[in-house]
């Protein structure tokens, strides 16, 4: 399984964009990319998954460079609500077996 | 649609004691997962189930620790007996396939003293 590395934390402020990259240097040809989010006192839950290119749906964009050793989770508009922890997890995905890092702890502040 | 329930959400025990998890994924989901997240750390895989039949289980301590899933429905994990390092939380979680998306529950908060 791919080892993944993510910033221990980072900052915001309520509606700037917030790019979280990780990275894959060993990401297998049949591995994805998936993210997840984890509140306090709560079970991580999914938000994006891909493969290449770029993947966009309500809640982020995920953004894939060609060589697929990097991937950047982007989350527009960060509100409070925000503030959670994020895993970049790579596998692959006909097993599903996911493997978390540390994750990276996003403060919003107002 | 219900999401995964655990109970109980939090359990304090001293060393040596047993306890006891308990999970119910969401109807129809033919996958279960239990995980341990210890605090500050990620979740790590405990054991996998494909309805009642396990999947993955390398990275359970079989000495202290066991899990089942009788009815490929509910699923119960034990510690026995629990050590200081035990204290953790303990997700469940559960797929429509092991392709699928993973839904976790709230998690069971573990503290043995």
């Amino acid at each position: 399984l791919a080892k993944t590395t993510q910033p221990i934390s980072m900052d915001s402020y309520e509606g700037q964009e917030v790019n979280i990259t990780c990275s894959h240097n060993n990401i297998a040809t049949n591995d994805y990319i998936t993210w997840y989010q984890q509140f306090p006192s709560q079970g991580p839950r999914f938000i994006i998954q891909g493969y290449k290119t770029k993947v966009t749906n309500e809640v982020a964009s995920l953004f894939i460079p060609a060589d697929r050793k990097s991937s950047t989770l982007s989350l527009p508009r960060v509100s409070l609500s925000d503030t959670a922890v994020y895993y970049c997890l790579v596998g692959d995905v006909s097993f599903q077996k996911l493997v978390f890092g540390t994750g990276t702890r996003l403060l919003v502040s107002p | 649609e219900a999401g995964v329930a655990q109970s109980p959400r939090y359990k304090i025990i001293e060393k040596r004691q047993s306890v006891a998890f308990w999970c119910n994924p969401i109807s129809g989901h033919a996958t279960l997962y239990w995980y341990q997240q210890i605090l500050g750390q990620g979740p790590k895989l405990l054991i996998q189930f494909q309805n009642n039949g396990v999947v993955d289980d390398s990275q359970l301590p079989k000495d202290r620790f066991s899990a089942e899933r009788l009815k490929g429905v509910d699923s119960t994990l034990k510690i026995q007996p629990a050590k200081l390092e035990d204290s953790a939380v303990y997700l469940c979680a559960s797929s429509l396939d092991s392709r699928d998306t993973q839904y976790f529950g709230p998690g069971t908060r573990l503290t043995v003293l």
